[in-house]
């Protein structure tokens, strides 16, 4: 089991180009989860996705983010007209299908993003 | 929402002393208590959770307790180790298709 799979590790990218951000969940995981981590901050939730659906979007900014968790293939996370602001460490979670365990994550090794 | 408060924000303690993270939770319907390590460079790992029915977890040198009354929760470390220096994190989930919050993060530093 590879567990949560997320590349590319580490990503630069001038201001106003776009990032792309993949993670493979978990072997039997369908809920991903995506947090933000800024230098010397906590994890800050972004996002909540089963397969083709959005469950919960409320921490992620109104404009230039999106995510997808699409039936076949990773979970994308898409950053256009990047600024420097949106410098950090991207991580991905993914949890059971069960509710009862649904809190229960593994995250990935993170993509920390660069934008110069 | 959920809103999870933790502290100290960083801690020093001598090799072989204990550690304490104390968080606290605002959600009454939070039922599950996660606690994360991280390493620098790498994501966080799961080290020990509890459950709101249960007061109190132990694992080897780390351990958990809960008081739900107060919506207290906090993470213990004895006899702490210089490979125990890392960013931890406490965590509250209310079941269901809910996400876990996450406190600010607790950098401990054992000094050998």
């Amino acid at each position: 089991n590879a567990g949560v799979m997320q590349n590319p590790r580490h990503l630069v990218r001038r201001r106003g180009q776009e990032a792309r951000l993949r993670c493979s969940p978990m072997k039997g995981h369908s809920h991903v989860y995506w947090y933000r981590q800024l230098p010397e901050e906590g994890l800050k939730f972004m996002v909540y996705l089963q397969k083709e659906n959005i469950i919960d979007e409320s921490g992620m900014p109104k404009e230039r983010f999106s995510a997808e968790f699409p039936k076949e293939g990773p979970s994308i996370l898409r950053i256009q007209q990047v600024v420097r602001g949106d410098s950090a460490a991207y991580f991905c979670a993914s949890s059971p299908p069960s509710t009862t365990s649904s809190g229960n994550y593994t995250f990935g090794s993170g993509t920390r993003l660069t934008v110069v | 929402g959920e809103n999870v408060e933790q502290h100290p924000s960083t801690l020093s303690v001598q090799e072989g002393d204990s550690a304490v993270i104390k968080c606290t939770y605002s959600d009454s319907a939070s039922n599950y208590f996660p606690w994360y390590k991280q390493e620098l460079g790498k994501g966080p790992q799961l080290i020990i959770d509890i459950r709101s029915n249960v007061g109190e977890k132990k694992d080897q040198r780390i351990a958990v307790t809960l008081n739900k009354t107060a919506k207290h929760f906090s993470l213990h470390i004895t006899e702490t180790q210089p490979e125990d220096s890392a960013v931890y994190f406490c965590a509250a989930h209310s079941g269901g298709y809910q996400k876990v919050t996450f406190g600010i993060g607790t950098k401990l530093q054992v000094i050998p």
